[in-house]
């Protein structure tokens, strides 16, 4: 079964750092782009940061930009979202979301965790 | 930036109608334009890509159409199970932007 699992979530105080992880299983995870996906509670989706399938290509929001770093190992299958200078507004669940490239040149997320939920709150 | 607004922001129909929700982009996007249904407290599920595909598995009553700046998503007759909040998304090389979403209840 093609799956992805997010872990890492919690509590966090303003100006704190976390560490999100996602664990996929079922397909060639070194085949994709992977991204993250975050929404705020009771607000639309937003979309995070974005990894290419050999790391060669990386970009953010404006957002998060210079906070966040994502990255990714593709011997353990596993992506990241290392979260630094944390503020309220980055409250939110946090999915991870496989890229599948279409041929048209599209890119589209097909496959979503369940999402972890990050509190930033002193 | 690309900026998507989609209108309603809530709708309210009953079993058996057919409901339309409208995306439009602030720039062309050609048909870069995919469709998400969520669910309360589930993850985003992709029901179209590329404005006008289905994707493998989703039930053939939601379509989508257009092009350009203009989009539109369809549930041909709404049922009980579509109850959801419905965004479109761009991508425009390198980054992808989503709209407001559509909240769809039963009548």
């Amino acid at each position: 079964e093609v799956q992805l699992v997010e872990s890492g979530g919690g509590l966090v105080k303003p100006g704190g750092s976390l560490r999100l992880s996602c664990a996929a299983s079922g397909f060639t995870f070194s085949s994709y782009s992977m991204n993250w996906v975050r929404q705020a509670p009771g607000k639309g989706l937003e979309w995070v940061s974005s990894i290419s399938s050999s790391s060669s290509y990386i970009y953010y929001a404006d957002s998060v930009k210079g906070r966040f770093t994502i990255s990714r190992d593709n011997a353990k299958n596993s992506l990241y979202l290392q979260m630094n200078s944390l503020r309220a507004e980055d409250t939110a669940v946090y999915y991870c979301a496989r890229d599948r490239y279409d041929s048209s040149g599209s890119h589209l997320f097909d496959i979503w965790g369940q999402g972890t939920m990050v509190t930033v709150s002193s | 930036d690309i900026q998507m607004t989609q209108s309603p922001s809530s709708l309210s129909a009953s079993v058996g109608d057919r409901v339309t929700i409208t995306c439009q982009a602030s720039q062309d996007i050609s048909n870069y334009l995919n469709w998400y249904q969520q669910k309360p407290g589930k993850a985003p599920k992709l029901l179209i890509y590329d404005a006008s595909n289905l994707e493998t598995g989703v039930p053939s009553r939601f379509s989508g159409s257009g092009s350009g700046t203009d989009f539109t998503f369809t549930i041909s007759s709404l049922q009980p199970e579509d109850i959801a909040t419905y965004y479109c998304q761009q991508y425009d090389n390198p980054l992808f932007t989503f709209g407001p979403g559509t909240k769809v209840d039963i009548k």
